[in-house]
């Protein structure tokens, strides 16, 4: 398998623009997840969906983020209007649910830098 | 709400060290801990996996051991490398939403290895 596939890996828009985050998780993985880091705050839990559907967005920073799975093998994340404060790598990450017995495997990541 | 901690932030040690990563985590209520590496400008690197069942994992000269009663865990280097040199990252897996739980991160420990 590939693992989690990311797009792009590198991301510079100008404040105000729309910027969307594509991840296609492992094939048979029920679970993904979209993580935001930062120095200053780490690892941050955005959304997870579960069977395509959304779980928990409380951790969506603002109205400006939305996520989407339309199918088992796609996410995106989109940003509308971007913001310098979001400039951070966002991760995405898929794991099989069996009860939390599972780990997760994440996406190389993709770096927004917000000019 | 589960808060994972790991200090020091950083360490350096000379190569060839024996050493010790430590995790501490508040909700002793968990599936499982992952230990991950990162390196700079990188995605995360699954390690070891433990479940709550499970005392300790390894895999080569890596060896996670859980003490859950005590919301401990710690991450064992043998013999240090340079190659070693990342960030690790410990996170664990609540159990407060059944099987959709999600994972909370601690900072991360930078080690640096010195030839």
């Amino acid at each position: 398998d590939a693992g989690v596939i990311q797009s792009p890996r590198h991301e510079v828009t100008e404040m105000g623009q729309e910027v969307t985050l594509r991840c296609k998780p492992i094939s048979g993985h029920n679970s993904l997840f979209w993580y935001r880091q930062t120095m200053m705050r780490g690892l941050e839990l955005l959304i997870y969906f579960n069977n395509n559907v959304p779980i928990d967005d409380s951790g969506m920073p603002e109205d400006r983020f939305s996520a989407k799975m339309p199918n088992a093998s796609f996410s995106t994340l989109k940003i509308q209007p971007s913001e310098p404060r979001d400039s951070a790598v966002y991760f995405c990450a898929s794991s099989l649910e069996g009860w939390g017995r599972d780990g997760y495997t994440f996406g190389s990541g993709t770096r927004l830098t917000v000019v | 709400k589960q808060e994972v901690t790991q200090i020091p932030a950083a360490l350096s040690v000379p190569e060839g060290e024996n050493l010790v990563l430590n995790c501490s985590f508040t909700d002793s209520a968990i599936y499982n801990l992952q230990w991950f590496r990162q390196d700079p400008g990188k995605g995360l690197t699954s390690l070891l996996l433990i479940q709550s069942s499970q005392r300790e994992q390894t895999s080569g000269r890596l060896n996670a051991s859980l003490d859950k009663s005590s919301g401990r865990s710690t991450l064992y280097i043998a013999a240090s490398q340079p190659g070693d040199s990342a960030t690790y990252l410990c996170a664990v897996r609540s159990v407060n939403t059944g099987a959709n739980s999600k994972l909370t991160f601690g900072k991360g420990i930078t080690l640096s290895v010195r030839p």
